[in-house]
């Protein structure tokens, strides 16, 4: 299986600040056809999770620009360029290069 | 919009079957769509139980395999989830969600449901 892993596991950011995830694959999510294979989720609190970014860089319908995914190979991040309150919740990454599929333990991002 | 909803029974009994019905709106489950469960223990991450294409062809986590059923009910438009022989480690809110044929995302999601395993 492919492991994810997100370090770390609580991010604390002031409003207006910028914010950086991490995930890192245990091999490389580029495919053959040039795309790699990463999505990234937000789980806001009591809600299940809502996609965000795909194929590592591409942002899913009506997601704000303040997001955006970059990476290739076995390292990504997911930059916020100015957080919100409304950004809090935990960040999941998952490769879909192959199955099974696989997520990282998820990164929290709290207001401080 | 597509929707979809988790339900079944909330508690199950150790070694017992844990038996979980998505039902789907605004798509067809005929549609060219990978059908998929995932599930998420308290306080830890995701974990991709399987997925279901309309033919009929299914994949599923080498973990659960030999535990896990999914399949399709065309005429309800609806899949399902069975897992046996439970134990307190499969207690999680179960996922049911949508990935389109040819994509590598999870695009639609349920609300979740909880099922404990206890006694």
């Amino acid at each position: 299986d492919i492991v994810m892993t997100q370090p770390p596991l609580s991010l604390p950011v002031s409003p207006g600040e910028p914010a950086s995830i991490s995930c890192r694959s245990s091999q490389s999510l580029l495919h053959s056809n040039g795309y790699n294979y990463l999505n990234w989720y937000l789980q806001k609190p009591g809600q299940s999770p809502q996609l965000l970014i795909y194929l590592g860089s591409n942002r899913a319908s009506g997601v704000p620009d303040r997001f955006s995914g970059s990476g290739s190979g076995t390292d990504f991040t997911l930059i916020i360029s100015r957080v919100e309150a409304e950004d809090v919740g935990i960040y999941h990454c998952m490769q879909a290069l192959q199955t099974p599929f696989t997520f990282g333990q998820g990164t929290k991002l709290e207001i401080k | 919009q597509v929707q979809l909803q988790e339900s079944g029974p909330g508690l199950v009994k150790p070694s017992g079957t844990l038996s979980l019905t998505c039902a789907v709106s605004g798509d067809s489950i005929s549609s060219s769509n990978w059908w998929t469960w995932v599930r998420q223990p308290p306080e830890k991450g995701l974990e991709w139980i399987g997925e279901i294409y309309p033919s009929g062809s299914t994949n599923s986590n080498p973990s659960l395999k030999s535990r896990v059923t999914i399949s399709l009910d065309k005429s309800k438009n609806q899949f399902s989830l069975k897992l046996n022989s439970v134990t307190a480690a499969d207690t999680a809110v179960y996922y049911c969600a949508r990935k389109p044929y040819g994509s590598n995302k999870i695009d639609y999601w349920g609300q979740g449901t909880l099922v404990t395993v206890s006694s």
